[in-house]
């Protein structure tokens, strides 16, 4: 059973819009949560993080916002640019571990001119 | 240039053959990872070496094989593989264990199983 799921595979966007990437996790223990983005034929960059003492985190035109008690976590793109078509990655962690990440499915964005 | 290597980008093998998928990062990072991404799947990590020691192994049936010589390189070793070993296999690298030292990902092998 998936821990950490990204239940839209896929989001379609207008350009300079708010892109919002959503993600649902099932263990309330998961202390730690980062989102990678994946181009194609490419690997994932890291992007951002969260720990669990905190609601938000932003960083330039990305945003994560975490809700503990929905066990939810959102990502917010603003304004989305071309450049930010791609799959992104949602992932959830016990410990701030890098061994021990537990990984979605990913949700392909796509920004439309 | 993401640092991290892979070769080669494309491998299709028999299930009889035995081949091997190379890792190599110039970042100076001590910790190295294998994950495997499925189709619509979520990546699931296979193998962590942390100096050279591997320290973690999620379950991995014993038809892939780690190596890791260095703190540079790193081996998947591949023999008897079943077509739903299909799959596209992404090296990592990271720092240290911790999130203030992010994966940074080679650009994978596209390994198909026929």
């Amino acid at each position: 059973d998936q821990q950490v799921k990204q239940n839209s595979p896929s989001l379609s966007v207008q350009e300079g819009r708010i892109s919002i990437l959503n993600c649902d996790y099932t263990n309330s223990m998961f202390d730690y949560f980062l989102w990678y983005k994946k181009y194609p034929a490419e690997g994932p960059t890291f992007l951002i993080s969260i720990s669990s003492i905190k609601d938000k985190n932003e960083d330039g035109r990305f945003t994560v916002f975490l809700n503990k008690s929905a066990k939810h976590l959102s990502l917010h793109i603003v304004p989305s640019q071309p450049g930010d078509s791609a799959v992104y990655f949602c992932a959830a962690s016990l410990t701030n571990s890098n061994y021990q990440l537990i990984w979605g499915a990913g949700t392909k964005l796509i920004i439309k001119p | 240039e993401t640092g991290v290597t892979q070769t080669p980008r494309h491998l299709v093998m028999g299930m009889t053959n035995k081949k091997s998928l190379k890792c190599e990062q110039h970042l100076g990072h001590n910790a190295m990872y294998w994950y495997k991404q499925s189709a619509k799947k979520p990546l699931e990590l296979m193998f962590v070496y942390s100096l050279e020691e591997r320290v973690e192994n999620n379950s991995v049936p014993s038809r892939f094989s780690p190596e890791c010589p260095n703190s540079s390189h790193l081996f998947l070793h591949l023999h008897t593989l079943q077509p739903e070993d299909s799959a596209l296999y992404l090296c990592a690298s990271s720092l240290e264990q911790g999130f203030n030292s992010p994966l940074h990902f080679g650009n994978g092998t596209r390994l198909t199983v026929t």
